[in-house]
């Protein structure tokens, strides 16, 4: 049974152009969640989704970020225009759902995202 | 005040000793808690997770948690070399959102 997917799993781009972070969840899955992870701030929720609608973006930085989910098996994260201090590694994690285990995530690989 | 705050570390233990990584969280609405393994340069794995006052254990895995006291713990036994990574206590107050700690380093002595 394939894990979370993310794409890509390096980038590096300069300062003032659009990035997009991509994310497969676990089949069956129905709750989806970005993270930013750096060494001063450790791991930050971004924003996450249940049943594809995004519920709480409270922890997206500013309006340079967008996050879309368009259907069960797909996420996106842009970042348009990007700056340096975006530099982080980004995750992407999909939770079951349920009662019976609540809230266990799973992590895809991440995205080492450098901004030159 | 931190939500979720862990000992940085690092914990150094020698091998085969019992690794005790603390946690210690604000909200008292908290009702899930997990404890994750996070190699370097790796995602973190969900490796325990506790939902009741008390002891569960996995393995060489013991997550206790004390909700009266706000704190959660994980115990190693037997730790290995291969045990060394950052641990993340992280908790969910309900609904979908989960806060994280910011690790606790953990190193094992061969």
């Amino acid at each position: 049974d394939a894990g979370v997917i993310q794409s890509p799993r390096h980038e590096v781009t300069e300062m003032g152009q659009e990035v997009t972070l991509r994310c497969k969840p676990i089949s069956g899955h129905n709750s989806l969640f970005w993270y930013r992870q750096t060494m001063m701030r450790g791991l930050e929720l971004l924003i996450y989704f249940n049943n594809n609608v995004p519920i709480d973006d409270s922890g997206m930085p500013e309006d340079r970020f967008s996050a879309k989910m368009p259907n069960a098996s797909f996420s996106t994260l842009k970042i348009q225009p990007s700056e340096p201090r975006d530099s982080a590694v980004y995750f992407c994690a999909s939770d079951p759902g349920g009662t019976v285990r609540l809230g266990e995530q799973f992590f895809g690989p991440g995205t080492r995202l450098t901004v030159l | 005040q931190k939500e979720v705050e862990q000992n940085s570390g690092p914990l150094s233990v020698p091998e085969g000793a019992i690794a005790s990584l603390n946690c210690t969280y604000s909200d008292r609405v908290s009702q899930s808690f997990f404890w994750y393994r996070q190699y370097s340069g790796k995602s973190p794995e969900l490796i325990m997770s506790i939902y009741s006052n008390g002891d569960k254990e996995d393995g060489r895995f013991t997550a206790q948690l004390n909700k009266a006291s706000q704190y959660v713990s994980l115990l190693i036994r037997d730790s290995q070399p291969s045990d060394s990574a950052t641990y993340l206590c992280a908790v969910a107050a309900g609904g979908f959102k989960t806060i994280f700690g910011a690790g606790t380093r953990l190193f094992v002595k061969a």
